[in-house]
């Protein structure tokens, strides 16, 4: 089945600094890939997705970047802002499409 | 208009007890799915039902029992519940088995603490 590596597993920036969180993922079927934030004692919620269809997608100050050959894909957040920390997971649907297998999850905190 | 809701939020029971999570969406979707995230906030998928019918079973003791009653409904059972099991259960739905583990959306989470 699928698997989804994420990297970095903790990442500290300053505020106005960019950060990149990083996937790769193992089965070429799979076609979604969703990114989820989770604040503490919240539930994950979606903040980006994009399809394989697409190379970059756009949000204001968060873009998603895809790189089927390499099959990995990546998140970017620019001018970070305290109330960016938070849990992030990325995530891919597997090959049967049935569920959302997640990274373990980066933890970026944004000190001000 | 809460789209997937869970109860309760938070439940303390004792090791060997039986107890029950309950999951409604209002979203019209057909695909619900239960996920366990553990004390190293890993999000591990249980399992999916679409329309009712159970799709996946991943590698979850059979001391754990899905019921769908109907398509908005997907309910948690936990027998003999141990020190291992304590953790955040999350339910969750999507639209369909095309778009399964397409856009999904997550309920509240149950914070279940065994002692």
């Amino acid at each position: 089945g699928e698997n989804v590596e994420q990297h970095p597993s903790t990442l500290s920036v300053q505020e106005g600094d960019s950060a990149v969180i990083k996937c790769t993922y193992s089965d070429s079927a799979s076609n979604y890939f969703p990114w989820y934030k989770q604040e503490l004692g919240k539930r994950p919620q979606l903040i980006i997705d994009i399809r394989s269809n697409v190379g970059e997608k756009k949000d204001q100050r968060i873009a998603v970047t895809l790189n089927k050959t390499a099959k990995h894909f990546s998140l970017h957040i620019t001018e970070t802002q305290p109330e960016d920390s938070a849990v992030y997971f990325c995530a891919a649907k597997d090959q049967a499409g049935t569920a959302l297998i997640f990274g373990k999850g980066t933890t970026l905190s944004v000190s001000s | 208009d809460t789209a997937v809701s869970q109860t309760p939020k938070y439940l303390v029971t004792q090791m060997g007890n039986d107890k029950s999570i309950k999951c409604e969406q209002n979203l019209g979707h057909d695909t619900m799915y239960w996920y366990k995230q553990d004390s190293k906030k890993f999000l591990k998928i249980m399992f999916s039902y679409n329309n009712k019918e159970l799709i996946i079973n991943e590698t979850v003791p059979n001391r754990f029992s899905p019921k769908s009653p109907d398509k908005a409904h997907l309910n948690l059972h936990i027998n003999s519940l141990e020190l291992g099991d304590s953790a955040v259960y999350f339910c969750a739905s999507s639209q369909d088995l095309v778009s399964a583990g397409g856009l999904t959306f997550f309920g509240p989470g149950t914070r279940l603490t065994v002692l």
